[in-house]
C-alpha cells in the first residue's frame, strides 16, 4: 500500500491564484480530513469527510474547498490564494464508525505552500 | 469545542536522559489520546494512545499517563537517543467525532 499520498510536495503561487492540492489513500478509509501546519499553532483541522459525498468544515474553513467524489481521493482547493494561506497543508485518513471510535489517522507527507 | 494545551514548546534533554512532554484538554467528554512524532519533512506518525479507562500505557522506551480528573496527560520517553529528537504533538478526541483536536507541539532536541 502506498498509504496517503500528497502532490505536489512544493507550490508557489502569486496572491489570486488559485490551485488544487491532490491528496489520495489506497487504504479504503471513510474519513479524510486537511490540516494546516503553522509554527506555533500545531495542527488546525480545514475540512473533513465521513465518506464519498460527504464534507464538513473544521476549524479554519474559510478560503478553501473540497469535494469527495470518491473513496479514495480528497482534493483541496485554493480559489484565490491570500499570503495568509502560506503554510504547510496535510491530508490524513483514517477508518471511520462501525471499527471503533480509537482509528489511528495516517498522514501524508505533505504539501509545502507559499502565496507571495 | 475542545481546546488541547501543550508544554513546553521546546525542549532539550542530553542523551541517555528522560523526556517529559505535558497537555491538557477542556472536553470532558474526550476519550482518546494519540500522540504523534513529526520528523523534519514529513507527516505526523502515531506513536503511543491511550484510552480514557486506562491510566498508563508503555511501549517500550515510550509511555503516556492521563489524569481523567485533572485533564491531564503526558508523554514519557526514557533512555533518549539522537533518533528521539522531532516535533512531538498530542491530541484529543471523543467517541463518535473522528475529528482530533491537536496541542501546539513539542520540539524536542536529544543533546548527544
Amino acid at each position: 500500500n502506498a498509504g496517503v499520498t500528497q502532490t505536489p510536495k512544493f507550490q508557489v503561487l502569486k496572491t489570486g491564484q488559485s490551485m488544487t492540492l491532490q491528496c489520495a489513500q489506497d487504504m479504503n478509509h471513510e474519513y479524510m480530513s486537511w490540516y494546516r501546519q503553522d509554527p506555533g499553532m500545531g495542527l488546525r483541522l480545514i475540512h473533513y469527510s465521513v465518506g464519498a459525498g460527504i464534507t464538513d468544515q473544521g476549524e479554519v474553513p474559510n478560503g478553501y474547498n473540497v469535494s469527495r467524489s470518491t473513496t479514495e481521493d480528497f482534493p483541496l482547493r485554493l480559489l484565490s490564494a491570500a499570503p495568509s494561506q502560506t503554510s504547510v497543508y496535510f491530508c490524513a485518513s483514517s477508518y471511520f464508525g462501525g471499527l471503533g471510535p480509537y482509528n489511528e489517522q495516517f498522514f501524508g507527507p505533505g504539501t509545502r505552500l507559499t502565496v507571495l | 469545542g475542545e481546546n488541547v494545551e501543550q508544554h513546553p514548546s521546546t525542549l532539550s534533554v542530553q542523551e541517555g536522559d528522560s523526556a517529559v512532554i505535558k497537555c491538557t484538554y477542556s472536553d470532558s467528554a474526550s476519550n482518546y489520546f494519540p500522540w504523534y512524532k513529526q520528523e523534519l519533512g514529513k507527516g505526523p506518525q502515531l506513536i503511543i494512545d491511550i484510552r480514557s479507562n486506562v491510566g498508563e500505557k508503555k511501549d517500550q522506551r515510550i509511555a503516556v499517563t492521563l489524569n481523567k480528573t485533572a485533564k491531564h496527560f503526558s508523554l514519557h520517553i526514557t533512555e533518549t537517543q539522537p533518533e528521539d529528537s522531532a516535533v512531538y504533538f498530542c491530541a484529543a478526541r471523543h467517541f463518535g467525532n473522528e475529528k482530533l483536536t491537536f496541542g501546539t507541539g513539542t520540539r524536542l532536541t536529544i543533546i548527544p
